[in-house]
């Protein structure tokens, strides 16, 4: 098993890109989810997911959108970057049971200028 | 959505035990109790769980007050590899979220 997969792990962007963030996870997971971190802090929940089809809201989703298609993906888009979207993006999934541990991947480093 | 409380930032010596602290005096009956870590520059990976009896792993023990609204994560020797980001958070059926607070940063000395 991979585990949880992020890509790539390292990008700049100018102001008013977009781009996306690529999650796979291999475990068959239902639930995913995305997360920000800036310098210094904890996580910040973006956006979850809890099957394909399925997507909702966290604490922070401004600027963020995404799609799940498929149980192993779960990718972020970033539509028109802004440099208060620096940050770490890290992704996570687990199980509905909340019994099970949860993963996480590697992260994305980002940085908008 | 039952909330966590952690100390800022704590400090050990190494090879010596450290008891992490969490408070979550609203703590519902099926909330299991989670803690994770998050070395420099990593992802965060999980540490242990619980729901009300203690629990021990290769990694950590963790301590569940009987009244369930608080816990303690029990590193036995500490190492400078055990310095990170510790984060308790809550998980029960019926929340799909999983929100993290600021955590403990655990610094080691040798």
């Amino acid at each position: 098993n991979a585990g949880v997969t992020q890509t790539p792990k390292f990008r700049i962007l100018k102001i008013g890109q977009s781009m996306t963030l690529q999650c796979a996870q291999d475990m068959n997971h239902n639930y995913m989810y995305w997360y920000r971190q800036d310098p210094g802090m904890g996580l910040k929940l973006i956006y979850y997911s809890v099957g394909a089809g399925i997507t909702d809201k966290g604490e922070v989703p401004n600027g963020y959108n995404v799609s799940r298609s498929t149980t192993e993906d779960f990718p972020l888009r970033l539509e028109l970057a802004a440099p208060s979207q620096t940050s770490v993006y890290f992704c996570a999934s687990t199980l509905p049971d909340p019994n099970t541990e949860a993963f996480f991947g590697q992260g994305t480093r980002l940085t908008v200028v | 959505d039952a909330k966590t409380t952690q100390p800022n930032s704590m400090e050990s010596n190494e090879e010596e035990p450290v008891h992490l602290p969490c408070n979550h005096s609203t703590i519902s009956g099926t909330d299991y109790i989670h803690w994770y870590r998050q070395l420099p520059s990593q992802g965060p990976e999980y540490v242990i769980h619980g729901l009300t009896s203690n629990v021990n792993n290769r990694m950590a023990s963790l301590a569940i007050a009987e009244d369930r609204k608080s816990s303690t994560l029990i590193l036995h020797r500490a190492t400078l590899r055990d310095a990170a980001v510790y984060y308790c958070i809550l998980r029960r059926d019926s929340n799909n979220d999983m929100r993290f607070g600021a955590g403990t940063r655990l610094t080691v000395k040798p």
